[in-house]
């Protein structure tokens, strides 16, 4: 069973790019959440996909957006980067039935170190 | 909506001694309940979940927690640490909807 993996494990931008963030979820897994922790802070979600469509937003702006291709794997974008988007980005992965339970577990990968300077 | 209070940002015990990681939380709706832990440089780990059935339940690694609905609390403990167990705690919550709500987070720090 293949867990959750990210790529890439660093990246530096400087503010106003562009970055994409990758994840793939664990083998069986169709339902992938993602989460920014700032340093010192808990994670805090930023969205979640379930069989392609968005299925919940946290309280971040429309630059942050999100994809989740067929096989279930999925990239978070961030348009017009901010000095305060410098944080880890954690992508977990749940759920194997037919809807979003809210007992599923999420598993979480290693995550992506982004810095923006 | 749901919000989860870690009440020690940081916690220092010496190794083979006992130690209480205090986690509340406030829903107006049925939780479900989850630690995990990081280990530096790392994505985070499951550790323990409360869904249903017994309130306290317990992890591989010998940490357990109890659900307390009256006090609305889900501490985390272990009556003997390693020095292993370093790492930063996180206490989740999720209610009705799609997301986590984590806490901030206690840092364990386990000395010889």
């Amino acid at each position: 069973e293949t867990g959750v993996t990210q790529s890439p494990t660093h990246l530096i931008k400087t503010r106003g790019q562009q970055v994409t963030l990758r994840c793939s979820s664990q083998s069986g897994h169709n339902t992938v959440s993602w989460y920014q922790q700032a340093l010192g802070q808990g994670p805090q979600f930023i969205f979640q996909y379930y069989r392609e469509e968005e299925n919940g937003r946290g309280n971040f702006p429309p630059r942050f957006s999100g994809l989740q291709f067929p096989n279930y794997s999925s990239e978070l974008n961030v348009n017009a980067l901010e000095l305060d988007d410098s944080a880890l980005y954690l992508c977990a992965s749940s759920g194997q039935g037919s809807s979003v339970a809210s007992t599923d577990t999420q598993y979480f990968g290693p995550g992506t170190r982004l810095t923006v300077l | 909506a749901q919000s989860v209070t870690q009440l020690d940002s940081q916690v220092p015990v010496f190794e083979e001694a006992p130690v209480e990681l205090r986690c509340n939380y406030s829903s107006s709706v049925s939780v479900y309940l989850f630690w995990y832990v990081q280990y530096p440089n790392q994505g985070l780990q499951l550790l323990l979940k409360y869904l249903s059935g017994s309130t306290l339940v317990k992890s591989i690694n010998g940490f357990e927690a109890e659900f307390n609905k009256s006090q609305t609390s889900f501490h985390l403990r272990k009556p003997s640490v390693h020095i292993s167990d370093t790492a930063e705690y996180f206490c989740a919550v999720r209610g009705g909807g799609t997301a986590l709500i984590f806490g901030k987070g206690t840092t364990l720090s386990v000395s010889s």
